[in-house]
């Protein structure tokens, strides 16, 4: 099944900056998504992103909060804008592949 | 809408012991259930799917309909079976969203 490298890690920001999390899979891929795992609690899907289209975003999140880019079918980022410290949580990208989905290792965010 | 139920957010058992985590589901079409599980420090991993129907590292899940249920079961319980696990359910057709219960973290005691 498929790959998924995401970076950063971690990372620590200031309220009212923007972080962009890449994720690149080592196959090609039609779907990509999107989660937030706030801390104790489970996976939430942000957005859907397919290649050629604009993301599809769940009930809660918006497009100027969490601008999201797939500009093929190997690629996504996700940047959290105008940060708060509500923000804080771990990001999480996935992809469908072969019996299921892949899952990327993750980014840690806290903002200060 | 979808809803996936995990009701025991810690479930603690000793080595050799049995252990069923549950996993209730709320859909009203023909959902497609998947356990995923996630050791320390590793990314999460899918464990089982119940189209597969396959026993993975001796875990078995099996979709009960009437009781809108998909349990995970393992007859022993090793040390290396600690981790948290996620029950998810995929909505039928060409919807690929994943809806997630909030996760039993096992530990599985000497």
């Amino acid at each position: 099944s498929a790959v998924i490298s995401q970076k950063p890690s971690r990372d620590i920001c200031q309220r009212g900056t923007s972080l962009t999390i890449q994720c690149q899979v080592d196959s090609q891929v039609t779907m990509m998504f999107w989660y937030r795992q706030q801390p104790g609690q489970s996976l939430t899907l942000i957005a859907t992103a397919n290649q050629g289209s604009e993301a599809t975003y769940e009930s809660g999140f918006v497009i100027d909060k969490f601008p999201i880019s797939r500009p093929n079918l190997t690629f996504s980022t996700l940047t959290v804008s105008n940060m708060s410290p509500e923000d804080s949580s771990i990001y999480l990208c996935s992809a469908t592949s072969g019996d299921g989905y892949t899952f990327g290792s993750g980014t840690r965010l806290t903002v200060v | 809408a979808q809803r996936v139920t995990q009701p025991e957010k810690l479930l603690s058992v000793f080595k050799g012991a049995p252990v069923e985590l549950k996993c209730n589901y709320s859909y009203s079409g023909s959902p497609e259930l998947f356990w995923y599980v996630q050791y320390s420090r590793q990314r999460l991993q899918l464990l089982l799917r119940h189209i597969s129907r396959e026993s993975i590292k001796g875990f078995t899940a099996d979709l009960n309909k009437g009781e809108t249920s998909f349990h995970l079961k393992k007859p022993f319980a090793q040390e290396e079976d600690s981790a948290m696990y996620y029950c998810a359910l995929k909505s039928g057709g060409s919807n690929y969203k994943l809806t997630f219960g909030k996760g039993t973290l096992l530990t599985v005691n000497p």
